[in-house]
């Protein structure tokens, strides 16, 4: 079956420190894969999907970036946080088009402060 | 624009009663329509779908859901609440052109009293 995995659980980190978030899938093959924020009080926000090794799009302009080094890893970074950057952070997958259920990750809290 | 509304923000229901919560969207095409919810600090589960065929379908927990076209709404209803249902629930469309795009509402968050 399949499974996905996200890490860390918590994080806290000063503004204008790095981020690196990890996001990995097993038990599938060539999933598309997403980044979602979940601001409080808020429903999720789609910030990156990809469909593929290397291919990266991005649905909002922000402070954040992904990459997708292997088939079935997903990788969110910033290179300096913001205080804004703070929220629930949720990986998910699904298999191409056109069934579009997506399973999730348990969620990364971050807290910049 | 694609959309999905969620009127209530929170409902508190006593346990054993019934829950309707509701959502409605906007999408010209025909949608693909999810409810999902979410334990705190937790990530999502998918309760049900609907893809096609039957507008009334069933999910996990006991759940099930109704799709009107006519009235662009996917309702969530359960017969009888447990506590273990009090979470936060999310409505989404899911829009597909090359990858798959979930678009969520805000969620309502559901308390149960004894």
């Amino acid at each position: 079956s399949q499974t996905i995995h996200q890490w860390p659980a918590t994080l806290v980190q000063p503004v204008g420190s790095p981020l690196s978030l990890e996001c990995t899938v097993e038990g599938t093959s060539n999933p598309n894969l997403y980044w979602y924020r979940q601001a409080a009080g808020r429903g999720l926000q789609l910030l990156f999907y990809s469909v593929g090794i290397g291919q990266i799009s991005s649905e909002v302009p922000q402070n954040l970036s992904a990459s997708r080094p292997q088939d079935r890893q997903f990788i969110l970074s910033s290179k300096k946080l913001l205080l804004s950057d703070s929220g629930f952070y949720l990986c998910a997958w699904s298999v191409p088009p056109p069934n579009t259920e997506a399973f999730f990750g348990q969620g990364t809290r971050l807290t910049v402060v | 624009a694609q959309s999905v509304t969620q009127p209530d923000i929170h409902i508190t229901v006593s346990e054993g009663a019934s829950l309707e919560l509701r959502c409605n969207y906007s999408y010209g095409a025909t949608p693909y329509l999810f409810w999902y919810v979410q334990s705190p600090g937790q990530g999502l589960q998918l309760l049900l779908k609907y893809f096609s065929g039957d507008t009334l379908v069933q999910g996990i927990k006991g759940f099930e859901a109704e799709f009107k076209r006519s009235q662009s709404s996917f309702n969530l209803r359960k017969p009888s609440v447990h506590w273990s249902d009090a979470a936060e629930y999310f409505c989404a469309v899911g829009i597909s052109g090359g990858y798959n795009k979930l678009i969520f509402g805000a969620g309502t968050r559901l308390a149960v009293h004894p």
